[in-house]
């Protein structure tokens, strides 16, 4: 079965750390695109950043650009997010997503697999 | 990196079409043909629905159909189910390995 499963959520302080993880099984993990999109509570999706297969094509944010790094280990099947200087406004839903291959055998720049999430609460 | 523009509400009576209009900037919406669309049900994750502005992944209902003009992306739902009462929000590839997202639209079946 092809799944994402994120952990690492949790209750933070503003200007704490936090590192979230993403495991992938049942595809080829070093052959995909991987995002991490965010959902506020009762808010819209908000992409967050985006790594490609090799590690070498990183986008992120602007809003999260400067404390967020993105990485994946593809030997471990797995993405990361580390989240530094966290701020209440981060609090939200983390997914992670895969990056969906089109019919015609290229990126088509849109997600297909999701993850069900984990939560990050920034607060005092 | 500003959201796309979609109406907050939409709604129709089943068997009727509605349509979710998604505006973006000549920076994404206008400049690729990577536009795609996802569904959200309560407390679930977003479906991937139409991508590359009209094309539907494996399994996608062709009830489900989406077009673009200019800055302007647009998904169609026809003969609107009770089951099609979700969240609908568009993406669009903005450069570089950015990405963009809609604000959202709820639609309801009367």
């Amino acid at each position: 079965e092809v799944q994402l499963v994120e952990s690492g959520g949790g209750l933070v302080q503003p200007g704490r750390s936090l590192r979230l993880s993403c495991g992938a099984s049942g595809f080829t993990f070093e052959d995909s695109a991987m995002r991490w999109v965010r959902q506020g509570p009762g808010k819209g999706l908000e992409w967050v950043a985006g790594i490609n297969w090799l590690g070498n094509d990183i986008g992120y944010a602007d809003s999260v650009k400067g404390r967020f790094t993105i990485s994946r280990d593809n030997a471990k099947n797995s993405l990361y997010l580390q989240m530094n200087s966290l701020r209440t406004e981060d609090t939200a839903l983390y997914y992670c997503a895969r990056d969906f291959i089109g019919t015609s055998g290229t990126p088509a720049n849109a997600f297909d697999i999701w993850g069900q999430g984990t939560m990050v609460t920034v607060s005092s | 990196q500003s959201a796309l523009t979609q109406p907050p509400s939409a709604s129709g009576s089943p068997g009727e079409s509605v349509t979710i209009s998604c505006t973006g900037a000549s920076s994404d919406v206008g400049s690729y043909n990577f536009v795609s669309w996802y569904q959200q049900h309560p407390g679930k994750a977003p479906k991937l629905i139409i991508y590359e502005v009209n094309k539907r992944p494996s399994g996608v209902p062709d009830r489900f159909s989406g077009s673009k003009s200019g800055n302007t992306a647009s998904l169609t739902v026809s003969g609107l189910q009770a089951e099609d009462e979700a969240d609908y929000y568009c993406s669009s590839y903005a450069g570089v390995n950015i990405y963009v997202f809609g604000s959202g639209t709820k639609v309801t079946v009367l």
